[in-house]
């Protein structure tokens, strides 16, 4: 069965570090998205990407971070410049469509522990 | 705005049956979904109730009330191996990309 790939698992950098979080979505799906989870809170929606343009992002998703397709096969989540509160789990998903039926596949994600 | 409200912890015991409820305060509502996540692990939907009444998979069963916006994952005959938690969730209507608003959780812990 296809699914979403995350890497790395786990990633530690220091405060002020650039770290890009890598993600590949199965592939006919057309939707991507990147949610976070802080350590025992809810999962929280960060972006999500379609058509090679952001179709929409939270507040949490300020000039610090970006996204990008850079081929047809992987999509990144880079956050510029760390801070502690950056530290959380970071699952990338994908849909083939929209829509309040359609089911989005989450990755096993990547830990980010920043220092 | 949306809000999803679940209790945050619930026990029970192996074989046994037990409900987590989940209220919730939407502008819009298309259905209510839950997704399961083990420790360390990603959300693993589950269930998805677009209409009224109860929807059944195997073991687990989702019931959703639009009038009363209230939803809930019903587990039977309860494993060890679902201790984890679950989510309920809803679909932003406003959202173009249709992104996923999840409750903060409620922890099944399960008893031998």
């Amino acid at each position: 069965e296809p699914e979403v790939t995350q890497t790395p698992s786990h990633q530690v950098t220091q405060m002020g570090q650039e770290v890009i979080l890598r993600c590949v979505p199965i592939s006919n799906h057309l939707y991507f998205y990147w949610y976070r989870q802080i350590l025992g809170q809810k999962v929280e929606f960060l972006v999500s990407f379609y058509n090679n343009e952001i179709s929409e992002k939270s507040e949490i998703f300020d000039d610090q971070f970006s996204v990008e397709r850079p081929d047809g096969s992987n999509f990144t989540l880079k956050i510029r410049s760390t801070k502690l509160e950056d530290s959380a789990m970071y699952f990338c998903a994908s849909s083939l469509l929209t829509g309040g039926a359609e089911t989005q596949y989450f990755g096993p994600g990547t830990r980010l522990l920043v220092l | 705005g949306q809000s999803l409200e679940q209790p945050s912890e619930v026990t029970a015991v192996e074989g046994a049956i037990v409900q987590i409820n989940c209220t919730y305060q939407t502008s819009g509502f298309y259905g209510l979904s839950w997704y399961q996540q083990h420790d360390g692990g990603a959300p693993t939907f589950l269930s998805y109730n677009a209409l009224d009444g109860l929807e059944e998979t195997g073991r687990f069963s989702s019931f959703l009330s639009r009038s009363d916006s209230y939803g809930y994952l019903l587990l039977q005959e309860l494993q060890m191996k679902d201790s984890a938690s679950y989510f309920c969730a809803v679909r932003d209507p406003y959202s173009s990309a249709s992104k996923i608003i999840f409750g903060s959780g409620t922890r099944l812990s399960i008893r031998p």
